[in-house]
């Protein structure tokens, strides 16, 4: 039972345009939500968290948006870039369900 | 946060035999995970390994066929027993770093033919 999804599982954005990847998980128990970056040939590595008290987290280009009602999490990057392109996984704490990962390509 | 150091980075193994990959960290830690990306599939965590303790597992996943040593709090192997090709996934280490934020090894790609 998957219990964190990715309904997209790729996403194609321009250069210098908004990238939304979204994540729809089914717990009600979840508090904590992640998202990883994971290039080819590499582990996947940290981006950003956002706690079930707070509906928006920003860190730079990259703002994680969470809807409790709806169990809904997006990731928003603007501008994208192109080394932005890689896969993103969305996971949720603390049993750490993954979802099946969004690839991403910038267009340059 | 801790740099984690994992191998092989990829191979290629006959069916029946074993591989076991390492994790080395360069800080000490309490908990390593193992986890599990099958072609198309999200990561699946498959065992938590504490330093003194046996491993555990998840559901699916059993200790005759995914054998976990914990020897210190900086290393960590897992071995992969009497593979077959559905065995053919990369595999993961990773430790907790702050905030949540978990790290993870470069990977294992491993081919079952």
């Amino acid at each position: 039972d998957q219990q964190v999804k990715q309904n997209s599982p790729s996403l194609s954005v321009q250069e210098g345009r908004i990238s939304i990847l979204n994540c729809d998980y089914t717990n009600s128990m979840f508090d904590y939500f992640l998202w990883y970056k994971k290039y080819p040939a590499e582990g996947p590595t940290f981006l950003i968290s956002i706690s079930s008290i707070k509906d928006k987290n920003e860190d730079g280009r990259f703002t994680v948006f969470l809807n409790k009602s709806a169990k809904h999490l997006s990731l928003h990057i603007v501008p994208s870039q192109p080394g932005d392109s890689a896969v993103y996984f969305c996971a949720a704490f603390t049993q750490f369900y993954f979802g099946t990962g969004t690839s991403l390509t910038v267009i340059p | 946060s801790a740099v984690i150091s994992q191998k092989p980075s990829r191979d290629i193994c006959q069916r029946g035999t074993s591989l076991t990959i390492q994790c080395q960290v360069d800080s000490q830690v309490t908990m390593m995970f193992w986890y599990r990306q099958q072609p198309g599939q999200s990561l699946t965590l498959i065992a938590t390994a504490n330093q003194g303790s046996e491993a555990t597992y998840e559901s699916g996943f059993v200790i005759d066929k995914f054998p976990i040593s914990r020897p210190n709090l900086t290393f960590s192997t897992l071995t992969v027993s009497n593979m077959s090709p559905e065995d053919s996934s990369i595999y993961l280490c990773s430790v907790a770093g702050t905030d949540y934020g978990y790290t993870f090894g470069s990977g294992t790609r491993l081919t079952v033919v």
